[in-house]
């Protein structure tokens, strides 16, 4: 079974643009979550979707959106990026919504914000 | 604010020793605390998680001690191999409101031969 697999692997992108990242979980897997990585803040949730829907939100500001189509891939927009939007960002795929549940990660894919 | 504090920000251990990662926490709400491993250039893994109602879970050569009064938990690495050099992180679960999953900042364990 393909893992989960995130597009592009890495990226870089200028203050002020925005930017969408991709997601395709696992075969069957449902639920997908995002996560932001950086060497300051550490690995921070973002948002899971379940079934096209948003079931669960962390802290960030509204400029981080998400959404997750009918096969389950989720994609994550990003505007008016700023220098410290510069970070890993993972996704995650698991059977079950809510976190309880095994989350499979992808790779992550690398921005910078020049 | 960090949620779940965790030390030390990085371990060497010689193969075959024992390798300790701790983290606290002060959310009561927190009912689930899962443990990761990261390799360099990969996404995070599970790697064993526990629920409150029980002190101690084992996996293997992995064992999470679990100290709700004092609001702490730890993972324990058994006969340490070279293998096992990553970054660790713990993670806790807040059912509540926002269904929000906070981490650690992360333990970087070296295991030398």
């Amino acid at each position: 079974k393909a893992g989960v697999t995130q597009t592009p692997r890495y990226l870089i992108k200028t203050r002020g643009q925005q930017v969408t990242l991709s997601c395709s979980p696992i075969s069957g897997h449902r639920s997908v979550s995002w996560y932001q990585q950086t060497p300051g803040q550490g690995l921070q949730f973002l948002f899971e979707y379940f079934s096209e829907t948003q079931r669960n939100k962390g802290n960030f500001p509204g400029r981080f959106s998400g959404r997750q189509f009918s096969n389950s891939r989720s994609e994550m927009n990003v505007s008016t990026l700023e220098l410290g939007d510069s970070a890993l960002y993972l996704c995650a795929s698991s059977l079950g919504t809510g976190m309880l549940g095994t989350q499979y990660f992808g790779p992550g894919t690398r921005l910078l914000v020049l | 604010q960090q949620q779940v504090k965790q030390s030390p920000q990085s371990l060497i251990v010689q193969k075959g020793g024992i390798s300790i990662i701790n983290c606290a926490y002060e959310n009561t709400a927190f009912d689930y605390f899962p443990w990761y491993q990261q390799f360099p250039g990969k996404g995070p893994a599970l790697l064993i998680a526990i629920r409150p109602d029980v002190s101690e879970k084992k996996e293997g050569r992995f064992t999470i001690s679990f100290n709700k009064s004092a609001k702490q938990f730890s993972l324990h690495i058994m006969d340490s191999q070279p293998g096992d050099s990553a970054t660790y992180f713990c993670a806790a679960l807040d059912q509540t409101g926002a269904n929000n999953l906070f981490f650690g900042t992360g333990t970087r364990l070296t295991v030398i031969p």
